[in-house]
């Protein structure tokens, strides 16, 4: 099993303000894809990246993927309520098969 | 029109039953999965399968059974169940060769053993 450790595991931050969570293995993916899942419903998906060194901009949200495609981070600039949810990173393999970190739990505040 | 749907959302059952949830997607995928999300909001795959082959994660105790009737579905079927089996439970597709494996997941079935 590849573990995917994301930090940090909680997050709670004021509206207006920056943050990065991070997504880190000791495995290389040849993809990682970024989730984020509200309570009740299943995770939906973000982005995928694909390539070493990736960036890639989603309006206020910028994915990178490592050079050695093993880690990668989420930057939200500016958070809004509207950005709460846990995110998750899933790493996926040439077989497609999907190992996903351990999630991070972001709370925006009015 | 849902694209991959569950059903039932919530199952209250007691140890030592047996149980199926259903899932059904209508992207027209080739490949579907099970995961499993514990109490801390773990993600774990248990499944993926599509008309060629299943690939089942070792960890998964032996209780657990995929069952494909056709290709828009992927049933899981739980025998005797134990009260560690309890969690949300998450159907999801995707087109294997297409955008990288993008997953679209149904809205999870929370499972209560007691």
């Amino acid at each position: 099993t590849q573990l995917l450790e994301q930090s940090p595991q909680f997050l709670s931050i004021q509206e207006g303000e920056n943050l990065t969570v991070y997504c880190n293995s000791s495995s290389v993916f040849s993809s990682l894809q970024w989730y984020r899942q509200e309570p009740g419903e299943g995770p939906v998906l973000l982005v995928t990246v694909v390539t070493g060194g990736e960036v890639k901009k989603l309006k206020r949200l910028t994915f990178q993927f490592g050079d050695a495609r093993k880690d990668s981070s989420l930057h939200i600039t500016a958070a809004q309520p509207g950005d709460t949810g846990l995110y998750l990173c899933a790493g996926g393999t040439p077989g497609n098969q999907f190992y996903f970190g351990t999630g991070t739990s972001l709370t925006v505040i009015p | 029109d849902t694209a991959v749907s569950q059903t039932p959302k919530y199952l209250v059952t007691q140890m030592g039953n047996d149980k199926s949830i259903k899932c059904e997607q209508n992207l027209g995928h080739d490949t579907m999965y099970w995961y499993k999300q514990d109490s801390k909001k773990f993600l774990k795959i248990m499944f993926s399968y599509n008309n060629k082959e299943l690939i089942i994660n070792e960890t998964v105790p032996n209780r657990f059974s995929p069952k494909s009737p056709d290709k828009a579905h992927l049933n899981l079927h739980i025998n005797s169940l134990e009260l560690g089996d309890s969690a949300v439970y998450f159907c999801a597709s995707s087109q294997a060769l297409l955008r990288q494996g993008e997953q679209y997941f149904g809205p999870g079935t929370r499972l209560t053993v007691t």
